[in-house]
């Protein structure tokens, strides 16, 4: 089956222990991305990759680290989190193809994530 | 950069009832897709329906369609015949269609919206 894992989906830390966040893809997809949704706000894109070793900075970079060393992996890491940072993930993902083609993006299931 | 706003944070309407959801963008881009994602309790983004700014021809997709004016920048939901299940968060997003971040979606706030028996 096609689809977007995330791991854990539920996670609740203390301020200042490093996590990590898996997303993972099954898809051969070049395109993958993460966002936070918050209540009132949307959902706001935090980092995305347009292939391997390829990644970039979104509207929300601040205080999270990603690498992409595999086309299917994506992790999100929090190498110091604080309260700020409870909210809900996302992670997506998308073939990258010719400039224009419409190519769909797939969203996982979500990772609620609580910092205390 | 592109914007998306969508100004009905809450809606209501009774089952079997027509609604609509309203969604402004900004952009200096021509050409571009337009998105409403349906997000149920269950958290799951749900893709609804896809608009192509270069299409004239407003998109539908069984009971949901949309009013695209582009013009004023303006991408509307109309969900017809409302079902129980249609209850949910929607999110109205926009994505270049060219340019090196052409996957990036960029999202409203939301319209929560309850659906009556």
């Amino acid at each position: 089956e096609a689809q977007v894992t995330q791991n854990p989906r539920y996670l609740i830390t203390v301020t200042g222990k490093k996590l990590t966040v898996t997303c993972s893809q099954n898809m051969n997809h070049e395109y993958m991305s993460w966002y936070r949704q918050d209540p009132g706000l949307g959902l706001r894109q935090i980092y995305y990759s347009m292939n391997v070793e390829v990644t970039d900075k979104g509207d929300v970079p601040e205080g999270y680290k990603v690498s992409r060393k595999e086309k299917r992996n994506f992790p999100l890491i929090l190498e110091s989190p604080s309260p700020n940072q409870t909210s809900l993930y996302f992670c997506a993902s998308s073939l990258f193809g010719l400039m224009g083609s419409y190519n769909e993006q797939f969203f996982g299931p979500g990772t609620r994530l609580t910092v205390l | 950069a592109q914007t998306v706003t969508q100004s009905q944070p809450e809606m209501s309407v009774q089952e079997a009832e027509t609604v609509t959801l309203s969604c402004t963008y900004d952009t200096s881009e021509s050409d571009y897709y337009l998105f409403w994602y349906k997000q149920p309790p269950s958290r799951q983004m749900i893709l609804v329906i896809r608009q192509e700014a270069y299409k004239q021809q407003n998109a539908t997709e069984n009971r949901f369609s949309v009013n695209f004016q582009k013009a004023a920048k303006s991408f509307s939901l109309k969900i017809s015949d409302s079902q129980l299940g249609d209850a949910a968060m929607y999110f109205c997003a926009y994505r270049s269609r060219y340019g090196g971040s052409q996957g990036n979606l960029i999202f409203g706030k939301g319209t929560k919206l309850s659906v009556k028996p």
